[in-house]
């Protein structure tokens, strides 16, 4: 069964700092792993999807990899801005399924 | 931009009750979703829907709940008799196929059962 674990639960930055965040999942067999984006009481917004195939994906100032072998996943986020503070979830499709398994996500603050 | 849509925003209801949940998916998407996220707790799987027939669905998405396409546009997940542990934010998610697996996410809602 396939978990998802996203590490630290909390992140307060400055303004315009890089950042790393990080996701694990233990089973390797995936396809694809997708970033989103959750603002307080609000939807999932899809930030990068990256294929099994791929070891980078980019859009504007985000960043993620994948290393599937070593069950991880990164986040970059470079230039820090408060209109990033948000709660960021990683999510890997459960092996032979359709489902999206979810890790408790990232909540992340960025002070001005 | 298109998107994925879902009303209402926030549904009040009594324990009991039953509620009808409506999401608009994409319109070109094939593969349609629903997730359910408790407070403070991880995102989770219901059920997926496909070719006018649940495809999967999880422990969780037992006899009360129910899913429908009424109609080429519309989804609907229906909760028959709500408890208090039905309250949370669900989440309606389309993709346009099993070969482009980003999933597209509405904004949810908001359950309460009281």
């Amino acid at each position: 069964k396939q978990e998802v674990t996203q590490i630290p639960a909390a992140l307060s930055v400055p303004e315009g700092e890089n950042l790393v965040l990080n996701c694990s999942f233990t089973d390797s067999a995936i396809y694809n792993l997708q970033w989103f984006r959750q603002d307080p009481g609000k939807g999932l917004t899809s930030l990068l999807l990256i294929q099994s195939s791929q070891r980078e994906q980019t859009s504007g100032r985000l960043n993620a990899s994948l290393d599937k072998s070593s069950g991880r996943s990164t986040l970059y986020i470079a230039a820090s801005q408060p209109g990033d503070s948000a709660t960021y979830l990683c999510a890997v499709p459960q092996g032979g399924s359709e489902k999206l398994v979810f890790g408790k996500g990232m909540k992340l603050t960025v002070n001005p | 931009e298109p998107e994925v849509t879902q009303t209402p925003s926030h549904q009040v209801t009594q324990m009991g009750q039953e509620v009808i949940l409506r999401c608009v998916p994409i319109s070109n998407h094939l593969y349609f979703y629903w997730y359910r996220q408790i407070l403070g707790q991880k995102v989770e799987f219901l059920v997926s829907f496909y070719n006018n027939e649940i495809s999967e669905k999880s422990e969780i998405f037992d006899d009360q709940f129910s899913v429908e396409r009424p109609d080429g546009s519309n989804f609907t997940l229906k909760i028959r008799s709500t408890k208090l542990e039905d309250s949370a934010m669900y989440f309606c998610a389309s993709r346009v196929s099993l070969g482009v697996p980003e999933a597209f996410f509405g904004q949810g809602t908001r359950l309460t059962v009281v």
